[in-house]
């Protein structure tokens, strides 16, 4: 059974504090990891990583995958109070093109101001 | 574009009863899926399609049924409805992956549904 475990489940930080995100994952047929953001209705995408130790960025986020640990992380510097948001964490499992996604439990994360 | 969209938006239900959740999306993607969000679970794959008319189970079915007959629709349907389906409701669909291209799914507003 494919499985994503993210840590922590919550935290709270102050306005511009930076904040690390991880997940581990344990999936057959491994073929990408993708994190998403949800504040109040649907995720929204942030970064797909497929290959290790290839850094994605954009603006303040940034995250990393580590393929022989199994994991990867999700970096924000200079937390801002609009970054309080869900933070999920999903893994692609697929055979051939059929192709699904295990998300995790998602990171509560709260800035203050 | 509308992107991904759902029908309705809210929703209460008796137990016992039957409803269908609509999701409609204008991206011309292959891939669509029926995902349900219950508070510290997450998000659970309750039924996938790789194409129209094809469905296959994800990690929580029992209960649903889903169908694809238009490759823009996929719609999701509970026969008899339980208290222990009373959560959010999220469509997402994607792009034809291949066997060795990855796309990101792209998710509805959600349907909130309680069951009583």
């Amino acid at each position: 059974e494919d499985k994503v475990v993210q840590s922590p489940l919550s935290l709270v930080v102050h306005e511009g504090d930076t904040v690390t995100l991880n997940c581990s994952y344990e999936v057959t047929n491994f073929r990408s990891l993708l994190w998403y953001k949800q504040e109040k209705k649907a995720p929204t995408f942030l970064f797909m990583l497929t290959s290790s130790g290839i850094e994605k960025k954009s603006g303040r986020l940034s995250s990393i995958l580590d393929k022989k640990e199994l994991f990867s992380i999700l970096n924000i510097t200079a937390t801002q109070t609009g970054d309080s948001a869900i933070y999920l964490c999903a893994v692609e499992a697929a055979t051939g093109a059929n192709s699904k996604l295990t998300f995790g439990k998602g990171i509560t994360l709260s800035v203050r101001p | 574009n509308a992107g991904v969209t759902q029908t309705p938006k809210f929703r209460v239900l008796k137990t016992g009863q039957s409803m269908t959740l609509l999701c409609a999306q204008d991206m011309n993607h292959e891939y669509m899926y029926w995902y349900r969000q219950d508070p510290g679970m997450g998000l659970r794959l309750i039924h996938y399609s790789v194409g129209e008319g094809t469905t296959a189970k994800g990690e929580v079915p029992d209960g649903y049924n889903v169908s694809r007959l238009k490759k823009q629709n996929f719609l999701l349907g509970l026969e008899s409805a339980a208290p222990s389906q009373t959560s959010v409701y999220f469509c997402a669909s994607s792009q034809f992956s291949g066997r060795t291209i990855s796309y990101e799914q792209y998710f509805g507003p959600g349907t909130r549904l309680t069951v009583t």
